[in-house]
């Protein structure tokens, strides 16, 4: 199975900060990564597929790059709305691995 | 609205077994690959089987095959996860999961809120 390590597991950051999510594969994936927001009790939402097209209705200020084993999330002004749980997902092989999650609060 | 509604979560013990279903509505649920993912507490999201559109083709995590089945009826619009030899690490939210086409490389696109399971005596 891909193995899928994100860093940092938290961060903390306040309203209009820009902040920087990475996700690494432990194999070659090409483009093959998703990126999912959570919150409890909430269906988990796709922000980003294909490692850097932006899902429809998702709002600019969320960005994605990389290729291969490397990935950043990237939010830029950070909303209220956006203090949540974020998960990248590589869709190359069956199973579909998660990576750990990162939480991000507000400081 | 594009929606998917799980159900039939709930408390069982060791051993025991259980059967999810998924209500699917608003798209052409025969036309789309289903999966389920849960996330046991504390832990991350872990894919546990999927299922192909036309029902004819299913995928597994190896570590789950021999007791969870995932069928579908497309006449009823429904995706079921029938769960046996229940066991502790099990207890987690399943949630029922649409893999999006290849337009945005089979992401998972329409998500459900997710049914709790706990395994518990």
């Amino acid at each position: 199975d891909i193995q899928m390590t994100q860093s940092p597991s938290s961060l903390s950051a306040s309203v209009g900060d820009r902040v920087t999510l990475t996700c690494r594969a432990s194999q070659i994936i090409s483009t093959n990564l998703n990126w999912y927001q959570h919150k409890p009790g909430k269906a988990p939402k796709l922000l980003i597929y294909a490692a850097s097209t932006l899902q429809s209705g998702v709002p600019s200020r969320f960005s994605g790059s990389g290729s291969g084993t490397e990935f950043i999330l990237t939010i830029t002004s950070l909303q209220p709305e956006d203090f949540a749980t974020y998960s990248c997902q590589q869709s190359y092989s069956i199973p579909y691995t998660f990576g750990q999650g990162t939480s991000l609060d507000i400081k | 609205e594009v929606q998917l509604v799980e159900s039939g979560g709930g408390l069982v013990q060791p051993g025991g077994s259980l059967r999810l279903s998924c209500s699917a509505s608003g798209f052409a649920f025969s036309s789309f690959y289903m999966h389920w993912v849960r996330q046991a507490p504390g832990k991350r999201l872990e894919y546990v089987l999927g299922i192909s559109s036309s029902g004819g083709s299913t995928f597994y995590t190896d570590s789950l095959r021999g007791r969870f089945t995932i069928s579908r009826d497309n006449s009823k619009n429904t995706l079921y996860l029938q769960m046996t030899s229940l066991r502790a690490d099990d207890t987690a939210v399943y949630y029922c999961v649409r893999r999006g086409n290849s337009d945005i490389l089979y992401a998972m696109d329409v998500w459900g809120r997710g049914t709790t399971v706990t395994v518990s005596s």
